[in-house]
């Protein structure tokens, strides 16, 4: 049974390129949420999507960044434009979505390093 | 703005002794609780949940909950030098998990 795949492990971009970063929830869930880790410090929450829906993206800059969850695939984050302070530790988490508490799932997580 | 705050540590203990990791939180909607551990370079890993107040205990780890100081404890027993990880407390309310900011926990044999 597979946990949460995140792909690539690690990502080296030159300023100005395009990022894309790669999650497949675990089976049977339908809900991912995406963080961003500094070293050092915990994790920020970025954008929580179900399948084809963004549920809240209040964590996510309005400018060169996006997110999606499609209907089939894995859920993609997109950095356009990237600058050196895009980089960090990218991790993504599922989780069934049932009321009452969620347990999150993580991916080993993207490791961005911007050139 | 909802907020989880931690101590960030680093917290020291001698192996053997109780390690005890304090987590509070701001918004009293909040309806679920959770600690992760998470070891350098690696992704967190959950290991309690707790959903009312009192205490939890599973195997050498007991959560404690008490929503009306808006307060989530864990403490770990018999410390192991495995146990040297950061402790991440994370909450929980209608959709929106956050989480603090960790705790880095050091077990010295």
């Amino acid at each position: 049974n597979a946990g949460v795949m995140q792909n690539p492990r690690h990502l080296v971009r030159r300023r100005g390129q395009e990022a894309r970063l790669r999650c497949s929830p675990m089976k049977g869930h339908s809900h991912v949420y995406w963080y961003r880790q500094l070293p050092e410090e915990g994790l920020k929450f970025m954008v929580y999507l179900q399948k084809e829906n963004i549920i809240d993206e209040s964590g996510m800059p309005k400018e060169r960044f996006s997110a999606e969850f499609p209907k089939e695939g894995p859920s993609i984050l997109r950095i356009q434009q990237v600058v050196r302070g895009d980089s960090a530790a990218y991790f993504c988490a599922s989780s069934t979505g049932t009321g009452g508490g969620e347990k999150l799932f993580f991916g080993s997580g993207t490791q961005l390093s911007v050139l | 703005q909802k907020e989880v705050e931690q101590n960030s540590g680093p917290l020291s203990v001698p192996e053997g002794a109780i390690a005890s990791l304090n987590c509070t939180y701001s918004d009293r909607g909040s309806q679920s609780f959770f600690w992760y551990r998470q070891y350098s370079g690696k992704s967190p890993e959950l290991i309690m949940s707790i959903y009312s107040n009192g205490d939890k205990e599973d195997g050498r780890f007991t959560a404690q909950l008490n929503k009306a100081s808006q307060y989530v404890s864990l403490l770990i027993r018999d410390s192991q030098p495995s146990d040297s990880a950061t402790y991440l407390c994370a909450v929980y309310n209608n959709n929106d998990m956050r989480f603090g900011a960790g705790t880095r926990l050091t077990v010295k044999p």
